[in-house]
């Protein structure tokens, strides 16, 4: 089975700041990858596909990167709305990794 | 408006069965799959399984199959998750997602339902 690896787990972040969130794949994937953002008691929101697609609508500071078992999703430039945990899938496999949540330092 | 609508929320004892719905609106319903995803409380995203409304065509994750039953009715336009006997340890909102692309088996989920919280107690 492949496994997705999200690091870090928890990610302490001002407004402003560029961060980077870390997917790995136990085994290649190609792009076959997707990022989604949930915010509490919210249900999660697709950014990003194909490991580097952006979705519609979501916001040019995030972007996406990698192929094959390393992959990154950046937000730019923070802003107050973006801290909430995002997760990687792998949708040949359906497979999620365990969450990054981003928090405000 | 494209949406999905899950069923409200359900407080249950163990032992009891219970089926939700997952309602698709504004668009071919019976044309895209439909993925039903765990989020016990405080954790992450797990996907259960998913099914093709237009033949109810279904995968399940290994870690759901024969705990959960996926059905769906096209002519409603609604998918179910469906237990016969609930566990306290089924604690847990669900969402309904539909996949982007008509009749793709592996794909992302671009449109989520708002969530139904299970909850099982004694």
């Amino acid at each position: 089975d492949i496994q997705m690896t999200q690091s870090p787990s928890t990610l302490s972040a001002s407004v402003g700041d560029r961060v980077t969130i870390t997917c790995r794949a136990s085994q290649s994937i190609s792009t076959w990858l997707a990022w989604y953002q949930q915010k509490p008691g919210k249900a999660p929101n697709l950014l990003i596909y194909k490991a580097s697609t952006l979705e519609s609508g979501v916001p040019s500071r995030f972007s996406g990167s990698g192929s094959g078992t390393e992959f990154t999703l950046t937000i730019s430039s923070l802003q107050p709305d973006d801290f909430a945990t995002y997760y990687c899938q792998h949708y040949n496999t359906y497979t999620f990794g365990q969450g990054t949540k981003l928090e405000i330092k | 408006e494209v949406q999905l609508v899950q069923s409200g929320a359900e407080v249950k004892k163990p032992g009891e069965s219970l089926k939700i719905s997952c309602k698709g609106f504004g668009y071919s319903f019976s044309a895209y799959w439909i993925g039903w995803v765990r989020q016990m409380p405080g954790k992450g995203l797990e996907w259960m399984g998913i099914i093709y409304p237009g033949d109810s065509h279904t995968k399940y994750s290994p870690s759901f199959q024969g705990q959960v039953t996926i059905s769906a009715d096209k002519s409603i336009s609604t998918a179910y998750l469906q237990w016969n006997s609930l566990k306290a340890s089924d604690t847990a909102i669900y969402y309904c997602a539909r996949h982007r692309s008509t009749g793709n088996y592996y794909d992302w989920f671009d449109l989520w339902g708002q969530g139904t919280l299970v909850t099982v107690s004694s």
